[in-house]
């Protein structure tokens, strides 16, 4: 199957600093992707759809200034989280679809 | 009504069964409908992929369509340990969002 390749798998940032999550799909272009959220023992939540070259699309409820999403190529988004505070640790996965969608590995993302 | 529908489990069963994981839904206008599978601090891993109704066999996996009743089943046979992991359903209208059900975790025990 088509591969997406997200990084960093893990990060630890301290309150109140940014943190960047790339996702790249490596053997396929992607004018959509997808950022999902998932907390433990719980299924994803869509947070946004990143359209290349064009505003993301926000979930209800889904703060748009601070999850900063840029979908610069085709094959590259990333994930932005601002002033990160201890309620935004959660597991961040990032899909891109072909026909099927594929999921990246995910970043585990805790901020202290 | 939630869109998506699965039971969360957990599931149990001895190596070498077969299992059946199901979901509903209410959304008449899904057609494209995936199973994943996720282990602990892992990204989904797709298993199956069906456009609208019908079956799909892929090795040990099987997936069933039925969209007259909104339901879609997965079929492990010869169940192995290493099948151990949360089940997700998941569906979309076209090449768009995809919504999954919540997941059932599933045991496999030697």
């Amino acid at each position: 199957g088509a591969v997406v390749s997200q990084h960093p798998s893990r990060v630890i940032c301290k309150s109140g600093t940014s943190v960047k999550i790339e996702c790249r799909s490596l053997d396929f272009q992607a004018t959509t992707m997808f950022w999902y959220r998932q907390f433990p023992k719980q299924s994803l939540m869509l947070m946004a759809t990143s359209n290349e070259g064009s505003k993301a699309t926000y979930e209800q409820g889904v703060e748009k200034d601070k999850f900063l999403i840029n979908h610069a190529s085709l094959t590259l988004s990333t994930l932005t989280v601002t002033s990160a505070h201890p309620e935004d640790s959660s597991f961040y996965i990032c899909s891109a679809r072909a026909t099927e969608a594929f999921f990246g590995q995910g970043t585990r993302l805790t901020v202290v | 009504q939630k869109e998506v529908e699965q039971d969360p489990g957990p599931l149990s069963v001895p190596e070498g069964a077969i299992v059946s994981l199901n979901c509903t839904y209410s959304n008449s206008a899904f057609q494209y409908f995936m199973w994943y599978r996720q282990y602990s601090r892992k990204g989904p891993e797709l298993l199956m992929y069906t456009y609208s109704s019908g079956n799909k066999e892929d090795g040990r996996f099987t997936a069933q369509v039925d969209k007259s009743s909104k339901y879609i089943s997965l079929f492990i046979r010869d169940s192995q340990p290493s099948d151990s992991a949360t089940y997700l359903c998941a569906m979309s209208t076209s090449y768009d969002k995809v919504i999954f059900g919540p997941g059932t975790s599933l045991s496999v025990i030697p």
